[in-house]
């Protein structure tokens, strides 16, 4: 089974800000990697595929790196709505894997 | 446009079983990867199942031999039977339409899912 581990647990910006979010997987995934975004209440949405291809509508501030066992998520620019929770996954294998998640809060 | 409901959470007393289902709209079921994941109260996402267009199905270890995803046609609705429920199992359960390989790209609002005596 592939553990993703994400860092940090949380982190606290503020808007305007750019900021990094890091998963790792415990073995290579080559690109199989999405992210999502979840907001308090609300179901979980796709952000980026590929490691690197937004989903439709995502805006263009976010991007994604990485291939193999290290992956990054980008905001280049921090809006309010962007406040949430973030997930990696891997679809490399089964069992597909998600990480533990990373709070982006407000500082 | 896709639309993805849940249905048929509740509380249940454990080793009692649920079926959850999934009405699907904008979209044919048969002819798409369907897939389960559930996240506990306050903690991250678990996938738990998955089905595919040819039939072929996956779950977790967790739940192996326990749950079954299946889906009627004619109904365009995914399901989850879950028997032997653990207080584990407790969690909104989403489902979700695959699209870019094995990624979930559209989900349902959820439904929660309690085991407690």
């Amino acid at each position: 089974e592939i553990v993703m581990t994400q860092s940090p647990a949380t982190l606290s910006m503020s808007p305007g800000e750019r900021v990094t979010l890091s998963c790792r997987a415990s073995q290579s995934v080559s690109t199989n990697l999405a992210w999502y975004q979840q907001k308090p209440g609300q179901a979980p949405r796709l952000l980026i595929y590929g490691a690197s291809t937004r989903a439709t509508g995502i805006p263009a501030r976010f991007s994604g790196s990485g291939s193999g066992t290290e992956f990054t998520l980008t905001i280049s620019s921090l809006q309010s709505e962007d406040f949430a929770v973030y997930y990696c996954q891997q679809y490399q294998n089964w069992p597909y894997s998600f990480g533990q998640g990373t709070k982006l809060e407000i500082k | 446009e896709v639309h993805l409901v849940e249905s048929g959470g509740g509380l249940v007393q454990p080793g009692g079983s649920l079926r959850l289902s999934c009405a699907a709209s904008g979209f044919i079921v048969s002819g798409n990867y369907m897939s389960w994941v559930r996240q506990a109260p306050g903690k991250g996402l678990e996938w738990v199942s998955t089905i595919y267009s040819g039939g072929d199905t996956y779950y977790a270890d967790s739940v192996k031999g326990r749950f079954t995803i299946s889906r009627d046609n004619s109904k365009n609705t995914l399901y989850l039977q879950m028997n032997s429920l653990r207080p584990e199992d407790t969690a909104v359960y989403y489902c979700a339409r695959g699209v870019f390989g094995g990624t979930f790209g559209y989900w349902g609002q959820g439904t929660l899912v309690t085991v407690s005596s």
